[in-house]
């Protein structure tokens, strides 16, 4: 069945450093991918996405790109704030099923340090 | 992007009493609705698949008759968890969307309830 992964966390980096938090998947079909950040405290808000191969998805200076050859969907940062401190989820939505159910990673803790 | 609205954020029940928790979209129509549940430091475990009008789908594992979904209008899901004991506190996230087109559609999420059962 469909499965995502990500790299265990928590992460910890200083402020302007780069970010990469790693995600693979197992799909059939042609799924789409996402990033949601869930900040302390709140729910799950969507960070970006994409929809097809070689897809590019962007927001907040984040950004990650879709790799059927790799079936990876790694998330990068130039410069992380201390603002983005959160949980990040990669997550799979399967194009076969067509009920639009999201199947999630594990979730990456992101500790960014003045 | 939508609002999705939970209600309550947080509730505490002694072990026996039903909950309610309230999921809404407010400012869109959502014919699929999902309601998940999160462990703390954990991932999101989906429960149950609810289209407004029809009756939910269930995922492996998860009780139907513990965790009861109804999905009466476009815009209000409610998943109320019967006979709470403590192993069902956790935090219970919904979501809302818009329709299917290829498996792309956008899932709008709650802020979460809170449940803590004593």
């Amino acid at each position: 069945g469909n499965s995502v992964t990500q790299m265990e966390g928590p992460v910890t980096l200083s402020e302007e450093a780069f970010l990469t938090i790693n995600c693979t998947y197992t799909a059939t079909g042609y799924p789409s991918l996402f990033w949601y950040v869930q900040y302390p405290g709140e729910g799950l808000q969507l960070l970006l996405k994409a929809t097809k191969a070689d897809d590019k998805g962007s927001n907040k200076g984040f950004e990650a790109t879709y790799r059927k050859e790799t079936t990876s969907f790694h998330l990068e940062k130039g410069s992380v704030q201390v603002s983005d401190s959160a949980v990040y989820f990669c997550a799979l939505s399967g194009s076969s099923s067509n009920t639009g159910k999201l199947i999630f990673g594990q979730g990456t803790t992101l500790q960014v340090k003045p | 992007g939508a609002v999705v609205s939970q209600h309550p954020s947080r509730v505490i029940c002694k072990s026996g009493t039903s909950v309610k928790i309230e999921c809404r979209s407010l400012d869109f129509q959502a014919t699929t609705m999902f309601w998940y549940r999160q462990f703390p430091k954990q991932s999101l475990m989906l429960m149950a698949t609810s289209n407004e009008g029809s009756k939910a789908t269930y995922e492996q594992g998860v009780e139907k008759d513990k965790f009861l979904i109804n999905h009466a209008s476009l815009t209000l899901s409610t998943l109320t968890v019967t006979s709470a004991h403590p192993e069902d506190s956790s935090f219970y996230i919904c979501s809302a969307g818009g329709g299917n087109s290829g498996g792309s559609s956008e899932q709008f999420f709650g802020p979460g309830t809170r449940l803590t059962v004593l």
